[in-house]
């Protein structure tokens, strides 16, 4: 089984439509993220849940919002996007945040483009 | 502050030539890991390998090597014998000990053309 699966790997949705990306680890870990990736820009942390709780939620808007409701499941519910949204959203896994040596492991991403 | 800079955009080589991706940080903590990650066309970040700020030994893995220097805050990769299936964006990253963020780079676009 891969480390970490993201359905859909992409997504077209319309700016009135609700849609949700799913994210699942294999990888016995306790933190997952939400990142966005959009072209040329650096990685956009977005959420952290460590142990199901919301631990860092970087100034996202509303229109995004996270669910996880076990370690191994995190969902990125979208509505009334915009535009400028589309890109390529990641999500990684890792042990759990506050171990010095963690490292993050990372989905396909989804590629969502909001018309 | 963390910053990681990867002042390379874009490199293009031919297969089987040699070539270093830099990445320079700036981090105030004295306790701090450096990652690189490579990402294909698929999409996918692939954890390539970490560092720890208090080992600076240089790794080898292959064809790929690492380039650790405090003294110039620079952790750069050489990819060695290029082979097509290199081309991709490579990813210099950075945690701070005991924070939850990892700061990335813009990323280095590598081509190797055949």
């Amino acid at each position: 089984e891969t480390g970490v699966t993201q359905t859909p790997r992409h997504l077209v949705m319309g700016m009135t439509n609700k849609k949700s990306l799913k994210c699942e680890q294999h990888l016995g870990h306790n933190a997952m993220y939400w990142y966005k990736q959009s072209a040329k820009k650096p990685l956009e942390l977005m959420f952290v849940y460590n142990f199901k709780e919301q631990t860092e939620n970087n100034s996202v808007p509303s229109r995004f919002s996270p669910e996880c409701p076990n370690s191994s499941h995190l969902f990125l519910h979208l509505h009334t996007l915009q535009p400028e949204d589309s890109a390529l959203y990641l999500c990684a896994s890792s042990q759990e945040t506050a171990s010095s040596t963690d490292t993050q492991y990372f989905g396909p991403g989804t590629r969502l483009t909001v018309l | 502050a963390q910053k990681v800079t990867q002042a390379q955009t874009e490199i293009s080589v031919v297969e089987k030539e040699d070539v270093t991706l830099d990445c320079v940080y700036e981090t105030r903590d004295t306790t701090y890991y450096l990652f690189w990650y490579k990402q294909p066309p698929s999409g996918e970040l692939v954890f390539l390998i970490r560092r720890n700020s208090f080992d600076e030994q240089n790794e080898i893995s292959g064809r790929y090597s690492w380039n650790f220097q405090k003294s110039t805050s620079s952790f750069n990769f050489t990819i060695t014998a290029s082979q097509v299936v290199d081309s991709a964006v490579y990813f210099c990253a950075l945690k701070d000990r005991g924070n939850e963020k990892l700061t990335f780079g813009t990323g280095t676009r590598l081509t190797i053309i055949p």
